[in-house]
């Protein structure tokens, strides 16, 4: 079946470092891919997501290129933030909304001032 | 964006009993609300899927005789937890939908430690 596998945390970084969460998957058909964002007592965020091949998405900083030959949708900002730190979910869908999804197991993201 | 809520945020029971989770929109009407489970250290696990009015839908593996989904409204789906074991114990997770096309939009989960 679909399957998500994102780099193993915890990841810890200075602020204005640059970020990438590496992000691959494996996909029977041509899947939406999503990453979600969850600040410590809230519940997950859609951050950005690209739907076809060579799409980028884009929100607060963050990008994510979807890349079918290397099946992979990495995340990357260029200057983190404190306020950046959260437990980041790569996920993919196989329609184009959100609604049935596959995770990857997350990845807890902290910068330290 | 839309919210949904999710109650209670923490539970603690005893083994043998039963935890029922409410997952509500609050301003918006959900046709499809989805359970996620989440191990530690592991990704979320779809569950299940509830359309409105209808019964749900539970991916494979998961018993639906011990996690009793009921979408009675289009803003309130519940997840109950009959005889609950320790092994139950984990990080529910609910998202609810506006349609098929539309995005999912998350709780912000239930802790659920069974002792």
């Amino acid at each position: 079946g679909d399957s998500v596998t994102q780099m193993e945390g915890p990841v810890t970084l200075s602020e204005e470092a640059f970020l990438t969460i590496n992000c691959t998957y494996t996909a029977t058909g041509y899947p939406s891919l999503f990453w979600y964002v969850q600040y410590p007592g809230e519940g997950l965020q859609l951050l950005l997501k690209a739907t076809k091949a060579d799409d980028k998405g884009s929100n607060k900083g963050f990008e994510a290129t979807y890349r079918k030959e290397t099946t992979s949708f990495h995340l990357e900002k260029g200057s983190v933030q404190v306020s950046d730190s959260a437990v980041y979910f790569c996920a993919l869908s196989e329609g184009q909304g959100a609604q049935k999804l596959v995770f990857g197991q997350g990845t807890r993201l902290t910068i330290n001032p | 964006g839309a919210v949904v809520s999710q109650h209670p945020s923490r539970v603690i029971c005893k083994s043998g009993t039963s935890v029922k989770i409410e997952c509500r929109s609050l301003d918006f009407q959900a046709t499809t609300m989805f359970w996620y489970r989440q191990f530690p250290k592991k990704s979320l696990m779809l569950m299940a899927t509830s359309n409105e009015g209808s019964k749900a839908t539970y991916e494979q593996g998961v018993e639906k005789d011990k996690f009793l989904i009921n979408h009675a409204s289009l803003t309130l789906s519940t997840l109950t937890v009959t005889s609950a074991h320790p092994e139950d114990s984990s990080f529910y997770i609910c998202s609810a939908s506006q349609d098929a096309l539309g995005s999912a939009f998350f709780g912000q989960g239930t802790r659920l430690t069974v002792v």
